[in-house]
């Protein structure tokens, strides 16, 4: 079955413990992003990956990272996370640009 | 810059009655855009593109470059169709940027 996976589905952690939440999609897709859901702001996009090494920032990269060493996986990583990015995080595949995007199902991430 | 601006935050109906989703949008370019939804506990899934000219649920979309609008219609609504639904775009040039809209809750009572 063709999907974009997310780990985890939910998770709570404290102030500066480093984490990591995974991507991967197996529709051989170039183009792969990550985006955040909040209250009253939509979803806004963090980063986003043209192709294997190649990754550029959305319009709020602050306080992540991202790589993408393999075309299916698409880690995105909070060295140091504090309670602003406490949010639901969707991470997004298309096999080029302007094509239909395919969701994950999200993670919920707390940070208190 | 890109920008989508869905101005209702809720819409709720009743079955049967037409529903209009609004979405605005500025962009100097030609744009792509889209609607996605996304249901009780589901993940967002694309309803429909300006491109594809299609009419997906009973939805439609027509993209109106002089009042750059892309209005998402259906004329009798069912209560299936409550979900939070998307507006966004992508520029065309060449690199995958989306916007998207802070998104219109719909609510469609019986």
């Amino acid at each position: 079955e063709a999907q974009v996976t997310q780990n985890p589905r939910y998770l709570i952690t404290v102030t500066g413990k480093k984490l990591t939440v995974t991507c991967s999609q197996n529709m051989n897709h170039e183009y792969m992003s990550w985006y955040r859901q909040d209250p009253g702001l939509g979803l806004r996009q963090i980063y986003y990956s043209m192709n294997v090494e190649v990754t550029d920032k959305g319009d709020v990269p602050e306080g992540y990272k991202v790589s993408r060493k393999e075309k299916r996986n698409f880690p995105l990583i909070l060295e140091s996370p504090s309670p602003n990015q406490t949010s639901l995080y969707f991470c997004a595949s298309s096999r080029h640009d302007t094509d239909t995007q395919y969701f994950g199902p999200g993670t919920r991430l707390t940070v208190l | 810059a890109q920008r989508v601006t869905q101005p209702e935050k809720l819409l709720s109906v009743f079955k049967g009655a037409p529903v209009e989703l609004k979405c605005n949008y500025s962009y100097s370019g030609s744009p792509e855009l889209f609607w996605y939804v996304q249901y009780s506990r589901q993940r967002l899934q694309l309803l429909l593109r300006h491109i594809s000219r299609e009419s997906i649920k009973g939805f439609t979309a027509d993209l109106n470059k002089g009042e750059t609008s892309f209005h998402l219609k259906k004329p009798f609504a069912q209560e299936e169709d409550s979900a939070m639904y998307y507006c966004a775009l992508s520029g065309n040039t060449g690199f995958q940027k989306l916007v998207f809209g802070t998104g219109t809750r719909l609510l469609v009572s019986p």
